[in-house]
């Protein structure tokens, strides 16, 4: 257990829909990190969060948006769904801005139907 | 920018027989380096870590690798594979000042033959 959870684990939803993906990272991290899982693209680095505060973008389409809160739980939300957002979405934590190594949480594995 | 090329999408080896996954990358300042391993349905596991020091690294389950800057690699070896071992492996890195990001190469799925 890695002790990053992200919930919920599995989403079937519809094209054109809007979904949240929740993560609570490990106690004490400050940094959430989003990532895409496809069979096509690999692992794609989505978007980093230090503390509140956006720290790096990656792939990030514009239909997608994330945040951090207060308590350092992260939201990604994903809308106008297409069949190609289909894959499993990964959060990882870290403690400081990138911390000695990044742990993952199990996913969220999401089909756009 | 920092980026990771695995070479080999899929690997196959013999129960018993060496493992080598390699994985270079690029950076223009000295990186971080990591190993994670990925099975079925899960998420990601570290397996070994470089950060600074011996370039000789250690991880779980018997992995090693070994970070060469002349040859900008970092590539994971196992003496002797395990039916266990079948999986996908990530090789990342993550810069160490600017953007602390972590990038991974596209994962080499390693197969092991009884």
């Amino acid at each position: 257990d890695s002790g990053v959870t992200q919930t919920p684990k599995h989403l079937i939803t519809a094209t054109g829909q809007r979904v949240t993906l929740r993560c609570s990272p490990r106690s004490g991290d400050l940094s959430v990190y989003w990532y895409q899982q496809s069979l096509d693209q690999g692992l794609q680095f989505l978007i980093q969060y230090y503390n509140g505060e956006e720290r790096a973008k990656g792939n990030i389409l514009e239909r997608f948006s994330a945040q951090q809160f207060p308590d350092l739980h992260s939201e990604l939300n994903l809308s106008s769904l297409e069949l190609g957002d289909s894959a499993l979405y990964f959060c990882a934590s870290s403690s400081g801005q990138g911390g000695a190594q990044a742990f993952f949480g199990q996913g969220t594995r999401l089909t756009v139907v | 920018a920092q980026s990771v090329t695995q070479l080999g999408s899929h690997v196959s080896v013999s129960e018993g027989a060496l493992v080598l996954l390699r994985c270079n990358y690029s950076s223009s300042v000295p990186p971080y380096l990591f190993w994670y391993v990925q099975y079925p349905n899960q998420g990601l596991q570290l397996l070994l870590k470089y950060t600074t020091g011996a370039t000789l690294v250690k991880g779980i389950n018997g992995f090693e690798a070994e970070f060469k800057k002349s040859e900008t690699s970092f590539h994971l070896t196992k003496p002797s594979a395990h039916m266990s071992d079948a999986a996908e492996y990530f090789c990342a890195v993550r810069g160490t000042s600017g953007t602390y990001k972590y990038i991974f190469g596209t994962g080499t799925r390693l197969k092991v033959l009884a």
